[in-house]
């Protein structure tokens, strides 16, 4: 049982380039969440899908784009990578129901240059 | 809506002493809430989690955390501290999958040989 995988660990993009980064779950979960994680910021959610077919903006959605392919996976685009978005990237998933705990990815380390 | 307030962005101790992180909430009903643990370039696990069945909960790795409604608190609590217990923790309010989950800055916990 693998939970949350994230694809790559690691990635360095220069200003201008775009990329996705890949989220897939075999939990059968509902929910599906991308942060990014800054020093002393904690953890920000980007956006969410509730469940397949449907995605929200979280509080720092700028400069990304999501697609829930599918139930099992959940990708993060950025189009024109800014140095800004240097970060370490969260991909978590839930059920849907009440109390229940999300899984998380191990993350991908991302540095634009 | 739920919100939680961890009053230490760090706490420091000495491998052997006491840990407490604190965690107050606000909420207009009884809450759900749960801690996580994060450590080193890793991602975040589920430490343990208050649903209203106990007050005192006790997670992994000997931590513990009590509810008391009328401190609005959940602190986190170990008796002795091990070095490998140095990781950031969050506290946070859950609620029904379909809305996401969201973390705030955390308590670093450092830990002293």
């Amino acid at each position: 049982n693998a939970g949350v995988t994230q694809t790559p660990k690691f990635q360095v993009l220069k200003t201008g380039q775009s990329m996705t980064l890949q989220c897939a779950q075999d939990m059968n979960h509902n929910s599906m969440y991308w942060y990014r994680q800054d020093p002393g910021m904690g953890l920000r959610l980007i956006y969410y899908s509730a469940s397949e077919g449907t995605t929200d903006k979280g509080e720092v959605p700028n400069g990304y784009n999501v697609s829930r392919l599918n139930k099992r996976e959940f990708s993060l685009r950025l189009e024109s990578a800014a140095p800004s978005q240097t970060s370490v990237y969260f991909c978590a998933s839930r059920p849907g129901s009440l109390n229940t705990e999300a899984f998380f990815g191990q993350g991908t380390r991302l540095t634009v240059v | 809506a739920q919100s939680v307030t961890q009053l230490d962005s760090h706490v420091s101790v000495s491998e052997g002493t006491p840990v407490l992180l604190r965690c107050n909430y606000s909420s207009s009903y009884s809450p759900s809430l749960f801690w996580y643990v994060q450590h080193p370039n890793k991602g975040l696990q589920l430490l343990l989690k208050y649903t209203s069945a106990a007050t005192l909960v006790k997670g992994i790795n000997g931590f513990e955390a009590e509810f008391k409604k009328s401190e609005t608190s959940f602190h986190l609590t170990k008796p002795s501290a091990h070095m490998s217990d140095a990781a950031e923790y969050f506290c946070v309010p859950h609620s029904w999958g379909n809305t996401p989950l969201v973390f705030g800055k955390g308590t670093r916990l450092s830990v002293i040989a």
